[in-house]
């Protein structure tokens, strides 16, 4: 089954800086990917979602890239601000036809003012 | 649109109870997830239902259960609570599941075993 990787646990930026974010796949390359915020105490906010004939997404301040040569999404949030300041979760699904989602374990990104 | 909504948000019970869990997704989605969420495993899947049947099953013992009413209102239940079922339960409600559409989070019930 699918394996998700985030490969920070923690990130602190400086205030006006980018943040990015890393998420690896491995097993089934799916054909998309979605990105969430979590804040203490509080479901999981839906982001940006990924198709895989898309190298590139963008929302606002935030942009979302999809290499599937590299197995991997890198997640920017440029200007940051401390209310971005939260945990972060990439999620594919877990298989060819499947109805499961698998998610990483997440980045908790700190902004400093 | 009301969002996903779980009851009880808090719950406190001791090993060896069981448990049952609610959650109303939004109005016309039909998939309904359920996720276990702790500090070392981070989101679990648990399983997912659609019009009332179960399409996938994570890797959870047989003491978690669900179901899934025609209304597309959900429960799970875990039976024979052990203090490693404390945990956050997340459940996820989308138009028809899948990858390509976003879950919608309710906030989840608080479950802690004493």
């Amino acid at each position: 089954s699918q394996k998700i990787e985030q490969n920070s646990e923690a990130l602190n930026i400086q205030e006006g800086k980018t943040a990015t974010l890393t998420c690896n796949y491995t097993n089934y390359s799916p054909a998309y990917l979605q990105w969430y915020r979590q804040d203490p105490g509080r479901g999981p906010v839906f982001l940006l979602l990924i198709r895989e004939n898309e190298k590139e997404k963008r929302k606002e301040r935030l942009k979302v890239t999809f290499d599937t040569t590299l197995k991997q999404s890198l997640f920017h949030i440029t200007a940051s601000q401390p209310a971005d300041s939260a945990t972060y979760l990439c999620a594919t699904l877990s298989g060819a036809g499947s109805y499961q989602l698998t998610f990483g374990k997440g980045t908790k990104l700190s902004v400093i003012p | 649109k009301a969002g996903v909504t779980q009851t009880p948000r808090y719950l406190i019970k001791t090993r060896g109870q069981q448990v049952t869990l609610s959650c109303s997704p939004i109005s016309g989605h039909r998939s309904v997830s359920w996720y276990q969420q702790t500090p070392g495993q981070g989101l679990q899947f648990l399983f997912e239902y659609f019009s009332e049947t179960q399409r996938n099953k994570g890797n959870f013992p047989g003491r978690f259960s669900g179901r899934q009413f025609s209304n597309s209102r959900s429960e799970m239940n875990v039976s024979t609570l052990e203090l490693g079922d404390s945990a956050l339960y997340l459940c996820a409600s989308s138009p028809t599941g899948g990858g390509y559409n976003e879950q919608f989070f309710g906030p989840g019930t608080r479950l802690t075993v004493l």
